[in-house]
């Protein structure tokens, strides 16, 4: 079953750091590129960042660029998704999501379960 | 950055009627245009994908129209399961963008 798992999410004061996990099964994680997406509470879907699939592409939303950084380990068939210097506003459901490949337009296919992120005091 | 508006941000509706919902990009995304659902505390569902092509396993009830700047998703006959929101989002760009959201509740 093609399936992905997020983790590492809590609650974090205002300046703090935490790192997100996605854990991929089912599928060639090394061929595919991925993405993070976030929900703030009551809101939209806000996309976060891009990783291609050998690392060698990575693209971040202007909200996050310059504290937060996506990774990935290949060999562990994982994602990852640094996140300093917190903030308030970045509180919100985190999801990895799966980019298709080009034949299908590169869609976000599959999703995580999301993990959840509390910036708070 | 390319912004989604869609339209209209809610709507009621009833069992077994046709709903359309309309998105619309701030520039030409050709057909690289996606439909989403999402039910409460329940992650995003691909439901569309390349403005018309249905994913595997979404009923044919749903389909997707449009290219360039316009598009559209419609559900022919609701079903009970369908009240959820919905999001349109272009993969024209690779800084994906979102529209924010269609929420279709029962009248």
């Amino acid at each position: 079953e093609v399936q992905l798992v997020d983790s590492g999410g809590g609650l974090v004061q205002p300046g703090g750091s935490l790192r997100l996990s996605c854990a991929a099964s089912g599928f060639a994680f090394n061929t595919y590129s991925m993405n993070w997406v976030r929900q703030a509470p009551g809101k939209g879907l806000e996309w976060v960042s891009f990783i291609s699939s050998s690392s060698s592409t990575i693209y971040y939303a202007d909200s996050v660029k310059g504290r937060f950084i996506i990774s990935r380990d290949n060999a562990e068939n994982s994602l990852f998704l640094q996140m300093n210097s917190l903030r308030a506003e970045d509180t919100a459901v985190y999801y990895c999501a799966r980019v298709a490949p080009y034949y299908y337009y590169y869609t976000m296919d599959v999703w995580g379960q999301g993990t959840t992120v509390t910036v708070s005091s | 950055d390319i912004q989604m508006t869609q339209s209209p941000s809610s709507l009621s509706a009833s069992v077994g009627d046709r709903v359309t919902i309309t998105c619309r990009a701030s520039q030409n995304v050709s057909t690289y245009l996606n439909w989403y659902q999402q039910k409460p505390g329940k992650a995003p569902k691909l439901l569309i994908y390349a403005a018309s092509s249905l994913q595997s396993g979404v009923p044919s009830r749903f389909s997707g129209s449009g290219s360039g700047t316009d598009f559209t998703l419609t559900v022919s006959s609701l079903q009970p399961e369908d009240f959820a929101t919905y999001y349109c989002q272009q993969s024209y760009s690779t800084l994906y963008t979102f529209g924010q959201g269609t929420k279709l509740e029962i009248k």
